[in-house]
Order: structure tokens, then sequence, then C-alpha cells
């Protein structure tokens, strides 16, 4: 069975601050692909970034970075320099592959970044 | 192009009704899963169909069903609605059932039991 763990419920940081959004996951597949999404209070889910798992290059796209670890699980998000409108929960997500190809999430971050 | 639509965006049933959501995928795609999300279980997989066919369904009661049409619009429908089942229901439309396909998810409906 696969998990995502989120140990992070709440951040909150003042705006320009850098914030990490942790995110740990297991699975006994050696092919996965890990997500990121973004929920705004409007309530849709809005896609970040998908890696798979023979890919472990980090990635950087504009003030958003992804560190992905297979040594340690871990595929980290970084927003640098946030600003107000980085305010939403953000949900990281494990797909493996086979028949077992729906998302797991994690329970989510809300994040707020205050004025 | 147009994101995923869903209909309605917000329902008000009471207990012992059913209920039947809505969801018409990005033009082109043709997989559609739909995710449950309330406060105490998060985000969970209810079921993915791909050419009008189920693919893959998650643990939820039998009360949960779905469909596809040829056109890959997709609706799910809950008979004998409970208290537990206000949540909100999120479609996600995605190419093909590959597990490196991105899904990109609709706005949801909110259902609310009363």
């Amino acid at each position: 069975a696969q998990k995502v763990t989120q140990a992070q419920t709440e951040i909150s940081v003042v705006e320009k601050e850098d914030v990490t959004l942790d995110c740990v996951y297991e699975t006994r597949d050696t092919t996965y692909y890990l997500f990121w999404y973004k929920q705004p209070p409007s309530g849709e889910l809005v896609f970040l970034i998908r890696r798979n798992s023979f890919d472990e290059q980090n990635e950087i796209s504009g003030r958003y970075s992804w560190n992905f670890q297979k040594s340690t699980s871990s595929f980290n998000f970084t927003i640098t320099a946030s600003q107000v409108v980085d305010s939403a929960v953000y949900f990281c997500a494990l797909r493996v592959s086979g028949s077992a190809r729906q998302l797991t999430f994690g329970s989510g971050t809300q994040l707020t970044v205050l004025p | 192009k147009a994101g995923v639509t869903q209909t309605p965006r917000y329902l008000i049933k009471t207990r012992g009704q059913q209920v039947t959501l809505s969801c018409s995928p990005i033009s082109g795609h043709r997989s559609v899963s739909w995710y449950q999300q309330t406060p105490g279980q998060g985000l969970q997989f209810l079921f993915e169909y791909f050419s009008e066919t189920q693919r893959n369904k998650g643990n939820f009661p039998g009360r949960f069903s779905g469909r596809q049409f040829s056109n890959s619009r997709s609706e799910m429908n809950v008979s004998t609605l409970e208290l537990g089942d206000s949540a909100l229901y999120l479609c996600a439309s995605s190419l093909g059932p590959g597990s490196k396909n991105e899904q990109f998810f609709g706005p949801g409906t909110r259902l609310t039991v009363l």
C-alpha cells in the first residue's frame, strides 16, 4: 500500500519569507510518480509538478523549487519570497504504475502568507 | 482550452435521497477519476473511468457508483445519502489511464446532506 505524509498541518509566514513544505512517501513499487497540487479557497486542485521515480533532478520554476530525494523518500517543495497569493492548502500525492493508478494524497499543509 | 467542468457546484440533499453529479473532462481527455474530500478523511479516490469502462475503484460502499459516456463525460451517483457523504467531490481528467499522465481537477461539487 502507498502512503504520503505531510507532517506540517499549518504553516504561517510573513510575505517575502522562504518556506519549505515537507512530503514523505512510502511505496514498495520501483516505478512511481510524485505530484504537488495547490488548493486555493475556491476548492479546485491546481497541478504544480510531476516527478517520476527515476529522475531525482531537482527542479526550479520561478519562485517554486522541488527537492526529490529517494534515499529519504522525500519530495519537498520550497516557495522563495512568498506572496499573499501563495496562501492555500498544498497537497503532495503519489501514484504507482500498474493497477493501482489512483493518486494517494497526503493530508495537506495549510500555508498562510501574511502581508 | 476549457478546463474540467463540474455541475452542479453546490447541492443540498437530505438523508435517504440520491444524487447525481456530472463531470465534463478537458477536450481530448478520455480518462476521468473521482475523489471525495472531507475534513476527516482528506482526499480519497472513488473510481476511474476510461473508454466507458471502470478501470479502478476505491474503498467505498456500493452506494457510490459511476459511469462514463462515449463523449468521455462522466457521472457519479450516490444513493441512500448519509450525513457522512457531505463532502467536496472532485473530478479529474487526464489523457489516458497511464500513471505518468497529469490529472487536472475541476472546481468540485460541494454536497451537503442534512
